[in-house]
């Protein structure tokens, strides 16, 4: 069984860019995270879906951040504008029974905003 | 989710047993305990989880006290590659897709 698939590995962009990160879960998995660890902090949650709907998106930290998950296969988690207190490592998870089932995560994508 | 306290490293000899020990005085009745760990590089991986009863799998035990207070995650043959963050979390079973990592502990096996 592959994994759950992130790209790309890291990215470094200027404040202001925009970058856009994929996450391919595991086949089959419904439910999809996204987490992320900014410099010096712990990982947080960022959002929830369950096939292509938001379930919860209450941890992202603001506007300026976009998650999708068309037709409920992969998603990307737009950053637009950039800020350079986005820099960080962005993880991908998924779970087959959300509650019951434990999170897969990817490698995560490391991002650096200059 | 109830708060846990962890001891921020540990080392272990390599090919002996770790024992990583986590506090969870507040715990509710529902809340499980997880245990994930982050080797370097990696994304957290799931070791294993439990409610009342001690649990076993092919990467770990975990030993879960009988007031549920505390809890003890063992790796019976620490090798190399099981240097990592080890997390104790404590999350509902139900919905528990919010974790609450924290800043676990420090394996460090040394050979």
């Amino acid at each position: 069984e592959a994994g759950v698939t992130q790209f790309p590995s890291h990215s470094v962009i200027e404040k202001g860019q925009t970058v856009t990160l994929r996450c391919d879960p595991i086949s089959g998995h419904d439910n999809l995270y996204w987490y992320r660890r900014v410099m010096g902090k712990e990982i947080k949650f960022l959002l929830h879906f369950v096939k292509e709907s938001k379930q919860d998106e209450s941890g992202m930290p603001n506007n300026r951040f976009l998650a999708e998950r068309t037709g409920g296969t992969y998603s990307t988690l737009k950053v637009q504008p950039a800020e350079l207190e986005d820099s960080g490592v962005y993880f991908c998870a998924s779970s087959s029974r959300m509650g019951i089932s434990p999170l897969h995560f990817g490698n995560g994508t490391r991002l650096t905003v200059t | 989710d109830a708060k846990t306290t962890q001891p921020t490293s540990m080392d272990c000899a390599e090919g002996r047993a770790a024992n990583l020990p986590c506090n969870h005085s507040t715990i509710s009745g529902n809340e499980y305990v997880y245990w994930y760990r982050q080797i370097h590089s990696q994304g957290p991986q799931y070791i294993i989880h439990g409610l009342k009863n001690n649990e076993t799998n092919e990467m770990a035990s975990l030993i879960i006290t009988e007031d549920r207070k505390s809890s003890t995650l063992i790796l019976p043959h620490a090798t190399l590659r099981d240097t990592a963050v080890y997390y104790c979390i404590a999350a509902l079973g139900a919905g528990s897709y919010q974790l609450t990592f924290g800043k676990g502990t420090k394996l460090s096996v040394i050979p």
